[in-house]
C-alpha cells in the first residue's frame, strides 16, 4: 500500500536537546512538506521541498532544519534554538504540480520539558 | 500577505445540511482546497476548486466564487462521523496556506 509514514507517534525530549522526526513516503511524490499544528490552530508550514537536494523555508522555519537526500525521505530536526517546540508535527507529500492535494502522515506529537 | 477566514465552530444535527464558509485574501490565487481532520488524526484531502461553481463528491460539495474571494464546503445528510475539523486552504504562486479550521460538531 502506498502511503506516508512518520515515526515515532509520540516523542518526549528535554529542553536543550535536538530531535529528529522521520518522514517517509512511497507515493513517488516529488514534493514534501513539514507543518506544525498547535491546539485550535491551522497548519503552519515549516519547510518544503519540491525536488531532491533542494528545500525552501516556510513561514516558521526558525529553529528547524531539514534535508532531502532521497526522494522518499524528508526528516525534520527540531533544534534547541526553537523557542516553543512542543506541538503536533505533520509531514505531507504531493505531486509537484498538485500541491493543493496533499497526503499527510499520521503525525508526531513532540513534548519538550 | 495571505489570510483565510472561516468560523471557528459549527454545530449541526444528524441528517441535516451544514455549510462551512471560507473567505480569503491571496495573491496569485489558483484555487481553494478543503481538508478534513478528526481529533488526533491526519488531515485528509476532500476537494479542490479552481473554477467558479459547485463541485459535488457524494455527500460533500464545494463551491468557489473567485470574484468574491469566497468558497464553502457543503455537507449533506450529516452523520456523527462527520464531526471533525475542516480546513480551507488556498493554492497559488506560494505554497498552500491553510485557514485555522472550523470544528464541526454533529449532534443527535
Amino acid at each position: 500500500d502506498g502511503g506516508i509514514t512518520q515515526s515515532p507517534k509520540y516523542l518526549f525530549r528535554k529542553e536543550g536537546q535536538n530531535v529528529t522526526l522521520s518522514c517517509e513516503q512511497n507515493l513517488n511524490h516529488d514534493a514534501m512538506y513539514w507543518y506544525r499544528q498547535d491546539p485550535g490552530q491551522g497548519l503552519r508550514l515549516i519547510y518544503y521541498s519540491q525536488i531532491v537536494n533542494d528545500f525552501q523555508k516556510g513561514d516558521i522555519a526558525e529553529g528547524y532544519s531539514v534535508s532531502r537526500e532521497k526522494k522518499e525521505s524528508f526528516p525534520l530536526t527540531v533544534t534547541s534554538a526553537q523557542k516553543n517546540p512542543t506541538a503536533f508535527y505533520l509531514c505531507a507529500s504531493s505531486m509537484r504540480d498538485r500541491d493543493y492535494e496533499q497526503y499527510f502522515g499520521p503525525g508526531t506529537r513532540l513534548t519538550v520539558t | 500577505g495571505q489570510s483565510l477566514e472561516q468560523p471557528s465552530e459549527v454545530t449541526a444535527v444528524e441528517g441535516a445540511i451544514v455549510q462551512i464558509n471560507c473567505t480569503y485574501q491571496t495573491s496569485g490565487f489558483y484555487g481553494l482546497s478543503w481538508y478534513q481532520q478528526h481529533d488526533g488524526g491526519a488531515p485528509t484531502f476532500l476537494s479542490y476548486n479552481a473554477l467558479d461553481g459547485l463541485e459535488e463528491t457524494g455527500r460533500f460539495s464545494s463551491f468557489l466564487s473567485r470574484s468574491d474571494s469566497y468558497g464553502y464546503l457543503l455537507l449533506q445528510e450529516l452523520q456523527m462521523k462527520d464531526s471533525a475539523s475542516y480546513f480551507c486552504a488556498t493554492s497559488g504562486n506560494t505554497p498552500l496556506v491553510f485557514g485555522k479550521g472550523t470544528r464541526l460538531s454533529v449532534i443527535a
